[in-house]
């Protein structure tokens, strides 16, 4: 069974950085691209970044280019997010999913709460 | 950027009624249009892929079409578990988007 598994949630100042991570079980992980979406409270689905899984060519929305760098270590089965210079509107749940063009499944989220 | 445009943005329905979704896209995108069901405080879940692809273990009364900037979901029968929000997603291009949602309420 596929497993995703996201951690590294928590709050942060504005300005400040934060590494969120994405444990994958179950499938062949270097095999397949994966993505980031987050999800502000009450709000809809905005896609992140995403990596491939071949040759690591990486992926972002023009909300978050230059401040937040997606990454995987195909050794450990990681995906990770590292976010810096956050701002009040990249508060929001972060999905971590596969990514075989459709994103699926999903793992359960991180929140991310960006508050001084 | 390829901009999705849901209709309708909330529809409330009794059990057994049908839905229809709609999702149109600013410029086409074949059939690289794929739909999410996401229950309350729940992930999303994939319903559909490449526009009309049915998901093992989705059941049968949903339903996907369309291609180019066109797309619907539709959902047969509707049951009570099937109040949540649907999003269509494109994959055709960076950066991939999403439409607004659709939040379906079952009275």
């Amino acid at each position: 069974e596929v497993q995703l598994l996201e951690s590294g949630g928590g709050l942060v100042q504005p300005g400040g950085s934060l590494r969120l991570s994405c444990a994958a079980s179950g499938f062949t992980f270097s095999s397949y691209g994966m993505s980031w979406v987050r999800q502000a409270p009450g709000k809809g689905l905005e896609w992140v970044s995403s990596i491939s899984g071949s040759d690591g060519s990486t992926y972002y929305a023009d909300s978050v280019k230059g401040r937040f760098t997606i990454s995987r270590d195909n050794s450990k089965n990681m995906l990770y997010l590292q976010m810096n210079s956050l701002r009040a509107e990249d508060a929001a749940v972060y999905y971590c999913a596969k990514n075989q063009w459709e994103l699926a499944p999903w793992g359960q989220g991180t929140l991310v709460t960006v508050s001084s | 950027e390829i901009v999705l445009t849901q209709s309708p943005d909330f529809q409330s329905l009794t059990p057994k009624e049908k839905v229809t979704i709609t999702c149109r896209a600013s410029q086409s995108i074949g059939t690289s249009l794929h739909w999410y069901q996401q229950k309350p405080d729940q992930s999303p879940k994939l319903l559909i892929k490449y526009a009309s692809q049915s998901i093992s273990g989705v059941p049968s009364r949903f339903r996907g079409s369309g291609s180019g900037t066109d797309f619907t979901l539709t959902i047969n029968s509707l049951e009570a578990e099937d109040a949540a929000a649907y999003y269509c997603h494109q994959t055709t291009s960076f950066p991939y988007t999403f439409g607004q949602g659709t939040k379906l309420e079952i009275k």
